[in-house]
């Protein structure tokens, strides 16, 4: 059985740093073909894809994002984590870790975690 | 970036309804186009992948078809489960863009 959940702050400050984990099993990183990324949705809106990292270390992250975007991955903790420097309102938003395969889309998510950023 | 129009933004429709929702690409994106459904406060759920592929355990009447750069998933028979909002998402190019979604609401 394949799982993802992410976990960290549910409520930030303007400016700070965001740093969320995505814990999963059930698959692992270090296998062709396999990726983790994030996608995040503002409440109400849609989806909004943010980064990815792969199997063989390839990573990408959206150009609006990128020089605020950082992602890695710790294989052998199956674990990945996306960090989002200087937080703006802007970025509440529920943020979704998920699996994709080459080829496929996101095949299986995590839950969701609502950040919210505020004073 | 590649823009993902999504057409219609809202669809009502009945149970045992075909439905249809759209989804254009800005530019050639090959085949690599993925559907989801959402339900509220719930999580995405792949429905379709590489524009035709059907995501295992997901109903047959959900298809998906492409015409060039405008791609279409068709719900051949309407259930009251399927009402959710539907996104499509293209990941042939970075950065991997997604529809602003297709609400299917009971008419």
């Amino acid at each position: 059985q394949i799982t993802l959940k992410e976990s960290g702050p549910t409520l930030v400050e303007p400016t700070q740093t965001l740093m969320l984990s995505c814990a999963f099993s059930g698959f692992s990183l270090s296998t062709d073909g396999v990726g983790v990324g994030w996608v995040r949705q503002p409440p109400g809106k849609a989806l909004e894809w943010l980064a990815v990292i792969h199997w063989n270390g390839v990573k990408e992250a959206t150009p609006s994002l990128r020089t605020r975007l950082t992602i890695t991955k710790d294989t052998s903790k199956n674990q990945v984590v996306l960090t989002v420097t200087n937080m703006d309102p802007v970025d509440t938003a529920t943020y979704f870790c998920a699996r994709r395969l080459v080829g496929r889309g996101f095949d299986n998510w995590g839950q969701g975690t609502l950040v919210t950023v505020s004073s | 970036d590649i823009q993902m129009t999504q057409s219609p933004s809202t669809l009502s429709a009945s149970v045992g309804d075909r439905v249809t929702i759209t989804c254009r690409a800005s530019q050639s994106i090959s085949s690599y186009l993925a559907w989801y459904q959402q339900k509220p406060g719930k999580v995405p759920k792949l429905l379709i992948y590489k524009t035709s592929s059907l995501e295992s355990g997901v109903p047959s009447r959900f298809s998906g078809s492409a015409s060039g750069t405008e791609f279409t998933l068709t719900i051949s028979s309407l259930q009251p489960d399927d009402f959710a909002t539907y996104y499509c998402q293209q990941y042939n190019t970075y950065p991997w863009t997604f529809g602003q979604g297709t609400k299917v609401e009971i008419k």
